[in-house]
C-alpha cells in the first residue's frame, strides 16, 4: 500500500518540551514538505527537502527543525522555542521538487498541555 | 508577496445543483493550478490540476483557468452532501502557495 504516513495522530506537548513528528513515505518521492495549518487559515510552509541530507527553510521555520537522513523519512521537531505550537501539521511529498503535484499524509494534531 | 485569494464562505448549494468555487492569484508567472478537497479534521486530497487556459473535466468536476484574468475556478455538478468540505486552491510558480479555502455546504 503506497502512501504517506504520519504519527502520532495526536501529540501533547508540555511547556519547554521538544517533540518530534514522524513522516514516512514509500512513494519513492524525492521531495518532502512540512506545513502548518491553523483554524481558518491556509497551509504555511515550515521546511522542505528536495534531496537526502539537504533541506530549506520555508515561510515559518523559526522554532522548528528537520532532518532528512533517508529518502523515505522527514521528521519534524517542534522545539521549545516555538511559543505557539498548537496546530494541525501536514507532511507532503512530490516526485521531484515544487514542480510536481504534492500529496499529503493524514496529519498530526499538536496540542499544548 | 504572492497571494492566492478565495472567498472563505460558507457557500451553501442545494443538493443536485452546480457549486461554483473561485480563486484569484497575484503572480502572472504562475504555471500550475490545483484544487484540493479537505474534510474537517482530515488532510487535503488532490481533486484536479490544470495547466493551460480553458476547461478540464473529470467526472462531476470541471476546472476552469483564465490566465489573462488570473483566476481559476472549480465547478461541481450534481452536488452531493458528500461534497461538503473545504476546497483549497493552490498555485505554483517557484513553489506552491495555498489559498485559505472555501467552505462548501451542500443542503440535502
Amino acid at each position: 500500500d503506497g502512501g504517506i504516513t504520519q504519527s502520532p495522530k495526536y501529540l501533547f506537548r508540555k511547556e519547554g518540551q521538544n517533540v518530534t513528528l514522524s513522516c514516512e513515505q514509500n512513494l519513492n518521492h524525492d521531495a518532502m514538505y512540512w506545513y502548518r495549518q491553523d483554524p481558518g487559515q491556509g497551509l504555511r510552509l515550515i521546511y522542505y527537502s528536495q534531496i537526502v541530507n539537504d533541506f530549506q527553510k520555508g515561510d515559518i521555520a523559526e522554532g522548528y527543525s528537520v532532518s532528512r537522513e533517508k529518502k523515505e523519512s522527514f521528521p519534524l521537531t517542534v522545539t521549545s522555542a516555538q511559543k505557539n505550537p498548537t496546530a494541525f501539521y501536514l507532511c507532503a511529498s512530490s516526485p521531484r521538487t515544487h514542480q510536481e503535484t504534492q500529496y499529503f499524509g493524514p496529519g498530526t494534531r499538536l496540542l499544548v498541555l | 508577496q504572492k497571494e492566492v485569494e478565495q472567498n472563505s464562505g460558507p457557500l451553501s448549494v442545494p443538493e443536485g445543483a452546480i457549486a461554483s468555487l473561485n480563486c484569484t492569484y497575484s503572480d502572472r508567472g504562475s504555471q500550475s493550478f490545483f484544487w484540493y478537497r479537505q474534510y474537517s479534521g482530515k488532510s487535503p486530497e488532490l481533486i484536479m490540476s490544470i495547466y493551460s487556459n480553458g476547461d478540464k473535466e473529470d467526472g462531476r468536476f470541471t476546472a476552469q483557468l483564465n490566465k489573462a484574468s488570473q483566476y481559476v475556478s472549480l465547478l461541481i455538478r450534481d452536488s452531493q452532501p458528500s461534497d461538503s468540505a473545504t476546497y483549497l486552491c493552490a498555485v505554483r510558480d517557484d513553489k506552491i502557495i495555498f489559498g485559505k479555502g472555501t467552505r462548501l455546504h451542500i443542503l440535502p
